[in-house]
């Protein structure tokens, strides 16, 4: 059983829209989550963290965290092309406090 | 670039070769991490390190044999590769175990024929 999952896509969203990726995690312990951006060919870069449920805003990122419903999520306003990337969701769990990884989520942000 | 290197960037060896990955962090972090990166599979975690102990090895085959000498090289030495080990290795930082905010490295893209 996957314990971080991600639609694997391809979604792909007009320039200007609102992007939304969701990630669901199976360990009801996990307490810190990623988001991270990998373009083709590079390595991950981390985009967002987020350790409370509610909200976070960085820039035209948003991540969400819903605890009681295992549910992670990015969104990502005013897309562009430069923002087209495969987005990999990432969860601490276990009691190694391992960081495990979704398969990522290909978003394509057509001009 | 991040502050996390890795050299070299591309290696293509035989299944008889012995080479060496190398890995260093400039970001004064204690904990350094191997991944392997396979098309279409999740990233899988292969060793950690926290201030300088292995504290994690995910049943890794052990034709690859880490090391890791400081806080800020690691190193990922194979020998008798098989095919299927052909990946993308990625070595990552935090500043321990504790904060996972990791950072990645360019990663190796392996070729094992």
């Amino acid at each position: 059983q996957k314990e971080v999952e991600q639609n694997s896509g391809p979604l792909s969203v007009p320039e200007g829209a609102i992007a939304s990726l969701n990630c669901t995690y199976s360990d009801r312990v996990s307490q810190s989550f990623f988001w991270y951006r990998q373009y083709s060919g590079k390595s991950p870069e981390l985009i967002m963290s987020i350790y409370s449920n509610g909200d976070k805003e960085d820039g035209r990122f948003t991540a969400q965290l819903n605890k009681a419903s295992q549910y992670v999520s990015l969104l990502i306003r005013d897309s562009q092309p430069s923002d087209s990337a495969t987005y990999l969701c990432a969860a601490v769990s276990g009691s190694a406090r391992q960081l495990t990884f979704g398969s990522g989520t290909q978003l394509t942000v057509l001009p | 670039e991040t502050g996390v290197t890795q050299t070299p960037r591309h290696l293509v060896m035989g299944m008889t070769n012995k080479k060496s990955l190398k890995c260093e962090q400039h970001l004064g972090h204690n904990a350094m991490y191997w991944y392997k990166q396979s098309a279409k599979k999740p990233l899988e975690l292969m060793f950690v390190y926290n201030f300088k102990e292995q504290t994690e090895n995910n049943s890794v085959p052990s034709r690859f044999s880490p090391e890791c000498p400081n806080s800020s090289h690691l190193f990922l030495h194979l020998h008798t590769l098989q095919p299927e080990d052909s990946a993308l290795y990625l070595c990552a930082s935090s500043q321990d175990t504790q904060y996972n905010e990791q950072f990645f490295g360019p990663g190796t893209r392996l070729t094992v024929l």
